[in-house]
């Protein structure tokens, strides 16, 4: 069945670090991409998202291209902040496009 | 406007007893969802309401589950008799009429089964 991959965390950075997150995920045809983050004490939010091959999502400085070659979405940031400790989920659409089937989560943690 | 809204933020209960908890969606969305997330591992999909009838429930772990959204409005999930293995955290999320999986979550509750 239809499966998200995340890379394992936790991920521990310091402020201003590269930030690469690795999703790769296996689907019939060419589902709905996305990256949730969870911040402590928080919901999931939507942090960005790209519908077909090729797209890029972008938000609050983070990006992720679609690459249907790979079948990947991989999560970067070139500066992260103290702020962006979270816990971040990638995702993608079922096969009848109505929910969403999610990786395990990887939580990073950038110290100051 | 308010968001998703989860009732209890935290439960404990025995294994053996009965638990419910209440999902408020956003105003207007039509699209009702339940998600599961056992420690460390994936979120997974439990239900979907569009208005008040369940589309699908082909992630509802077994019949201890019951889901309810009444006049399409909130939702409730009850757990009778709750089991160690149903311990995680139950989100609930919503999302305008259609075919729209891109949702608005709550914070979630945390159920512990002791």
């Amino acid at each position: 069945g239809d499966s998200v991959t995340q890379m394992e965390g936790p991920v521990t950075l310091s402020e201003e670090a590269f930030l690469t997150i690795n999703c790769t995920y296996t689907a019939t045809g060419y589902p709905s991409l996305f990256w949730y983050v969870q911040y402590p004490g928080e919901g999931l939010q939507l942090l960005l998202k790209a519908t077909k091959a090729d797209d890029k999502g972008s938000n609050k400085g983070f990006e992720a291209t679609y690459r249907k070659e790979t079948t990947s979405f991989h999560l970067e940031k070139g500066s992260v902040q103290v702020s962006d400790s979270a816990v971040y989920f990638c995702a993608c659409a079922n096969q009848a496009g109505t929910a969403l089937i999610f990786g395990k989560g990887t939580t990073l943690s950038v110290s100051s | 406007e308010a968001g998703v809204t989860q009732f209890p933020s935290h439960s404990v209960i025995e294994k053996g007893q009965t638990v419910t908890l209440r999902c408020d969606p956003i105003s207007g969305h039509d699209n009702l969802y339940w998600y599961r997330r056992v420690m460390g591992k994936e979120i997974k999909f439990l239900l979907h309401f569009v208005k008040e009838s369940k589309q699908d429930e082909s992630g509802m772990p077994n019949n201890r589950f019951l889901a309810e959204r009444t006049g399409g409005t909130y939702s409730t999930l009850k757990v009778q008799p709750a089991e160690l293995e149903d311990s995680g955290v139950y989100f609930c999320a919503s999302s305008p009429s259609g075919r729209n999986p891109e949702s608005f979550f709550g914070q979630g509750t945390r159920l512990t089964v002791v």
